[in-house]
Parts: structure tokens; C-alpha cells; sequence
């Protein structure tokens, strides 16, 4: 069935690195790409997304590359922060208008 | 008014008793979601309503009823519940009746606990 697969499911960096969380999908016809940020006992928020007609966008310090022929997306975080430290959710929507969730990674930011 | 508002944020509730958990936005957004999310888990989908109709069910057994009263308004109706139900319930609404319309938003949650 459709399927995002998401790695790490946890991360550590020292503050100030690069943090890089790595999706890939099953569904070809998927267009429509989020990646949300949840902190604990808070709702899921959605820090930046992508559509599959863009190969690339960014907004401060993240970014999202989306590479359609692998079927595959990244979410970039540089200078990281301690408050950066959350788990983060990567999501594809496919075809139906359903939204179809990665498994998660936990980042913690180290200062 | 750019929120999608969830009552209430936390309930405690019986196995014996019937509650309900109420959702609510004013962005005329038309369509609605019902998840379910544990701990560090993705939110697994529940419903889906779109123009007040609902368009998913996604297999949720039937202690979980769902009602859209109008365009604003979405209820999940509980009875029965067993204590694996406890998780954070989150509603969430978009501007067209599937994700990738723009606006997708979740509420803050009822962090439901069964006993």
C-alpha cells in the first residue's frame, strides 16, 4: 500500500550543525509535500512544505529538496538551536487527498 | 480567525460513559479530520468530511461516531471506549476538501484518557 518511510527516527546534533531528516515514497502520483514539527503535548505545525512541480524551496534556516524520480524528500535544518529539538513528521498527500505520515524522528539540539 | 479550535483539552473518561469532543473553525474551510495520535507516533487518520459530508472512514470501529452539524462544526461522538483509545485527538481543516488545498491546520487536541 502507499507507504512514507522517514530516517533517522532519531537524531542528535551539538548547536550550530546541520540537521538533515530523509523521506522517501511509495505513491508516484503523490503532489503535495509537508513537513511538521511537534513539540511535546503540542499539536503538529507545519514549518514548510513542498509541491511537486518545485524541486527545491527554502525559508530561513530550513529547506526541502524533493526529488521526484527517486520518489524522495529531504528536510534541511542549518544553525540549529536547542529549541529546534522536537520530533518531526514528513508527510506525502496522494492522489485520494489523503495525507500519508512518516514515522518520525526525534531531533535533539545539544547546546 | 485563523484557528482551529478543540474542546475539550483534556477529558477523562469511563469505559462505561459516552462524551464527545467538539471541533471548530471559522476560515470556511470545507473540509474536516478527525486523528488519532499516540506518543511520538504519526496522527493516524480517523475521518474525513468534506462539504459536511463524510467522504473517509477510515475503518474506525464504531464506539467513534462522527458528526458534522454544519460547514464550522465537527463532533466525534465516544461511548464505550477501552483504555487503548487514551491518545491525543486532533482535529484539523482545509481550505479544499483534500490537503493540498492550501490552509491545512490542526487543532490544538483533546488529550483523552480511558479508564
Amino acid at each position: 500500500g502507499e507507504n512514507v518511510e522517514q530516517h533517522p527516527s532519531t537524531l542528535s546534533v551539538q548547536e550550530g550543525d546541520s540537521a538533515v531528516i530523509k523521506c522517501t515514497y511509495s505513491d508516484s502520483a503523490s503532489n503535495y509535500f509537508p513537513w511538521y514539527k511537534q513539540e511535546l503535548g503540542k499539536r503538529p505545525q507545519l514549518i514548510i512544505d513542498i509541491r511537486s512541480n518545485v524541486g527545491e524551496k527554502k525559508d530561513q534556516r530550513i529547506a526541502v529538496t524533493l526529488n521526484k524520480t527517486a520518489k524522495h524528500f529531504s528536510l534541511h535544518i542549518t544553525e540549529t538551536q536547542p529549541e529546534d529539538s522536537a520530533v518531526y513528521f514528513c508527510a506525502a498527500c496522494n492522489q485520494g487527498g489523503k495525507l500519508i505520515f512518516g514515522q518520525g524522528t526525534e531531533l535533539s539540539v545539544k547546546p | 480567525d485563523t484557528e482551529v479550535t478543540q474542546t475539550p483539552k483534556h477529558l477523562v473518561m469511563g469505559m462505561t460513559n459516552k462524551k464527545s469532543l467538539k471541533c471548530e473553525q471559522h476560515m470556511g474551510h470545507r473540509a474536516m479530520y478527525w486523528y488519532k495520535q499516540k506518543a511520538k507516533k504519526p496522527p493516524e487518520l480517523m475521518f474525513v468530511y468534506s462539504y459536511e459530508k463524510l467522504s473517509i472512514n477510515e475503518s474506525v470501529p464504531s464506539r467513534f461516531s462522527p458528526e458534522c452539524p454544519n460547514s464550522s462544526l465537527l463532533n466525534l461522538h465516544l461511548h464505550a471506549l477501552q483504555p487503548e483509545d487514551s491518545a491525543l485527538y486532533l482535529c484539523a481543516s482545509s481550505q479544499e476538501g483534500s490537503p493540498r488545498g492550501y490552509g491545512y491546520t490542526f487543532g490544538s487536541g483533546t488529550r483523552l484518557t480511558v479508564v
